[in-house]
C-alpha cells in the first residue's frame, strides 16, 4: 500500500532549537518525496523536494531508502517557520502521474 | 499570472443545499486536482484531472459529491445535498506533469 505517515500532530520547540519532523513511507517502486508548508491560513506550497537536494530556508531532507524515511530537519527553529508541514509522495519517471500521497501533516509551534 | 484561482473564497450554507466550488488552474497546466482538509483527516485527495478528463475519483466520500473540468481552463466540485460534516477547507491544485503542484488559496466551506 502506498502512504505516508507523520507521526506527529504537533511538534512544539524552543526558538534556536534543532527542529526534526518525521515522515516515513511505504511505497511500492521508486518514489519522489516532498515536503509542502501550509503557514497560518494560506495556501500549501512545496518547501523542498528529494531530487533536488537543496536547503530552503535553512530546512534540508533526506531520503533514506533503507529506513523509508524522509525527515525535515533545520539546525535552529525560527518564530517564523511556525506552520503545518506536510510530507508527500509520488511516483518517480515514468511512475509519475502528478498524484500526490499526503501524510497527516504535523504543526510546528516555535516559541520564543 | 495569478496561480491557481478559487471561488468562493468562504461558503456558509445550510444542510441540504446545493453548493458550488469553482476552481481556475495555472494556464499550461495539464492536471488538476482537488482536496478537502480537515483537522481530523488532513489532506484528502478527493479527485484528480488529466487533460481534462478524470483519472481517479476514489477519494470522493459518496454521490452528493461531483466534480466536472469541462474545459483546460476551469473545474467544479459540487455537492448535493449539503451536511454539516462536509464543513472544511476544500482546496484545488493544479501542475505539468512532473512538476510541483500549485495550490489555490481554498475554500472555506460551512455547512449548518
Amino acid at each position: 500500500a502506498q502512504r505516508v505517515t507523520q507521526p506527529e500532530k504537533l511538534l512544539s520547540v524552543f526558538k534556536g532549537a534543532p527542529v526534526e519532523l518525521k515522515c516515513n513511507y511505504s511505497y511500492s517502486g521508486s518514489p519522489e518525496l516532498f515536503w509542502y508548508v501550509q503557514y497560518s491560513r494560506q495556501r500549501l506550497q512545496l518547501l523542498l523536494r528529494h531530487i533536488s537536494r537543496e536547503s530552503i530556508k535553512g530546512f534540508t531532507a533526506d531520503l533514506n531508502k533503507g529506513e523509508t524515511s524522509f525527515h525535515l530537519k533545520k539546525p535552529f527553529a525560527q518564530e517564523e517557520d511556525s506552520a503545518m508541514y506536510y510530507c508527500a509522495l509520488s511516483g518517480y519517471g515514468s511512475s509519475n502521474t502528478g498524484k500526490l500521497i499526503f501524510g497527516q501533516g504535523t504543526t510546528l509551534q516555535v516559541k520564543p | 499570472d495569478a496561480g491557481v484561482i478559487q471561488s468562493p473564497r468562504h461558503e456558509v450554507t445550510e444542510m441540504g443545499q446545493e453548493v458550488t466550488l469553482r476552481c481556475k488552474p495555472i494556464s499550461g497546466h495539464n492536471s488538476l486536482f482537488w482536496y478537502r482538509q480537515t483537522m481530523m483527516r488532513g489532506l484528502e485527495l478527493l479527485i484528480y484531472f488529466n487533460n481534462n478528463v478524470p483519472i481517479d475519483d476514489s477519494g470522493m466520500p459518496e454521490d452528493r459529491f461531483s466534480a466536472k473540468m469541462p474545459n483546460a481552463s476551469f473545474s467544479t466540485l459540487k455537492i448535493q445535498p449539503s451536511e454539516p460534516r462536509d464543513s472544511a477547507v476544500y482546496f484545488c491544485a493544479s501542475t505539468r506533469q512532473g512538476h510541483e503542484q500549485y495550490f489555490g488559496p481554498g475554500t472555506r466551506l460551512t455547512v449548518t
